[in-house]
């Protein structure tokens, strides 16, 4: 069965690097999301992806965040410049259909801890 | 409260019993969904009601849908310790007519003992 992978599964990093996260959606999806999960804490959108650009934003997804699809197949989350808030469980989901709203689908995670 | 709030926030039962686990929402929804989450890993899509629907079965879960009350409830029959995880409930509102966005709630987290 298809799923979504990503890498890497965790990430330690000191503060002010740049992180990129990596995530291989399903492969006939066509929206593409970014999450977090704060260590105990709720899910919490960051950003949605739909044909090449962003269709919606958090107030967590700052200019410190940017998305990318580089290719036909990988989608990345670059952290500028991490801050120490910035540690938490980072989940990648993709969905088809025709809305968004449908079935999301989420990888394992990659796990990021800044020190 | 916040748009999927999951009510109670730890539930914890004996194998065999049921377990229910609420979501209340605040705007008008075009579907909502229950995820699961085993401790560490990524969420698990269960089941996805649509707000014209009223009820869902998948197994041993039954999910009903309240639109006048804004509610949802998650039945787990005849637990297992497997059930073990937290689970979430997500929001789906369209915000046009090709797009829309998820809006999870907080979690309950359920244990199942042997």
């Amino acid at each position: 069965e298809p799923e979504v992978t990503q890498t890497p599964s965790h990430q330690v990093t000191q503060m002010g690097q740049e992180v990129i996260l990596r995530c291989v959606p399903i492969s006939n999806h066509l929206y593409f999301y970014w999450y977090r999960q704060i260590l105990g804490q709720k899910v919490e959108f960051l950003v949605s992806f739909y044909n090449n650009e962003i269709s919606e934003k958090s107030e967590i997804f700052d200019d410190q965040f940017s998305v990318e699809r580089p290719d036909g197949s990988n989608f990345t989350l670059k952290i500028r410049s991490t801050k120490l808030e910035d540690s938490a469980m980072y989940f990648c989901a993709s969905s088809e259909g025709t809305s968004g709203t449908e079935t999301q689908y989420f990888g394992p995670g990659t796990r990021l801890l800044v020190l | 409260s916040q748009q999927g709030e999951e009510d109670p926030q730890a539930l914890s039962i004996q194998e065999g019993e049921n377990a229910t686990m609420n979501c209340s929402y605040k705007t008008s929804i075009n579907n909502l969904q229950w995820y699961r989450q085993n401790s560490g890993r990524g969420l698990v899509h269960l089941i996805l009601i649509r707000s014209n629907e009223r009820e869902k079965h998948s197994g041993r879960l039954r999910v009903t849908l309240d639109t006048s009350k804004k509610s949802s409830s998650l039945l787990i029959t005849a637990s297992r310790a497997a059930d073990t995880a937290s689970y979430f409930c997500a929001t789906a509102i369209l915000l046009t007519d090709s797009w829309g966005k998820f809006q999870f709630g907080a979690g309950t987290q359920v244990v199942v003992t042997p």
